[in-house]
């Protein structure tokens, strides 16, 4: 079976310019999570949606980022304008979560984002 | 709040020899998961192992087994027979077992020495 798809695998941009991450969670999975790696903060979670509805934006950094699920199998992450503080990995992950007793959380390969 | 701590920032073990890393959390809670993940230089995370809070017993996945001290809230992780590939960052994770949110600590780089 196909893990965690994320593209691109690297992203280089300018300051100010929209970047939008993608992710495509195992099928059949139904929570779906978007963390950020940097050696500042280590890994910290963003944001992560239930059968598609976002359960907890909290750590959400600011407007700039926002993050959609318009289906199951697809989410995106979008930086606008991008800042070159936002230079990090990014990592999607997903699970299947009833309310009930959590599941593991498998992790795509991460994009590599690098803000000029 | 639930944190999660690796005070061991790098470590290093000969091939074949064992190394064990440490973790230790605090939380109010009484039903949870603990896991660890290795994360090798291709960036990629990967689940080694998990541990049910509720489980007396101690997890194993063929060189990786677990040490989890319930009431002292240390989760460490022994490699046994260390390979150049065990070669990676690794973190220990935690989840309320009603919750969906990981809290990791902040990862023991291990490098297997030839």
């Amino acid at each position: 079976d196909a893990g965690v798809i994320q593209s691109p695998r690297h992203e280089v941009t300018e300051m100010g310019q929209e970047v939008t991450l993608r992710c495509k969670p195992i099928s059949g999975h139904n929570s779906l999570f978007w963390y950020r790696q940097t050696m500042m903060r280590g890994l910290e979670l963003l944001i992560y949606f239930n059968n598609n509805v976002p359960i907890d934006d909290s750590g959400m950094p600011e407007d700039r980022f926002s993050a959609k699920m318009p289906n199951a199998s697809f989410s995106t992450l979008k930086i606008q304008p991008s800042e070159p503080r936002d230079s990090a990995v990014y990592f999607c992950a997903s699970s299947f979560w009833l309310g009930g007793p959590s599941d593991t959380q498998y992790f795509g390969p991460g994009t590599r984002l690098t803000v000029l | 709040a639930q944190t999660v701590t690796q005070s061991q920032p790098e470590m290093s073990v000969q091939e074949a020899e064992t190394v064990t890393l440490s973790c230790t959390y605090d939380t109010s809670e009484n039903n949870y998961y603990l896991f660890w993940y290795k994360q090798p230089p291709s960036r990629q995370m990967i689940l080694v192992i998990r541990q049910e809070a509720y489980k007396q017993q101690n997890a194993t996945e063929n060189r990786f087994s677990v040490n989890f001290q319930k009431a002292a809230k240390s989760f460490s992780l022994k490699i046994s027979d260390s390979q150049l590939g065990d070669t990676a960052m690794y973190f220990c994770a935690f989840m309320i077992r009603q919750g969906n949110n990981l809290f990791f600590g902040t990862g023991t780089r291990l490098t297997v020495i030839p």
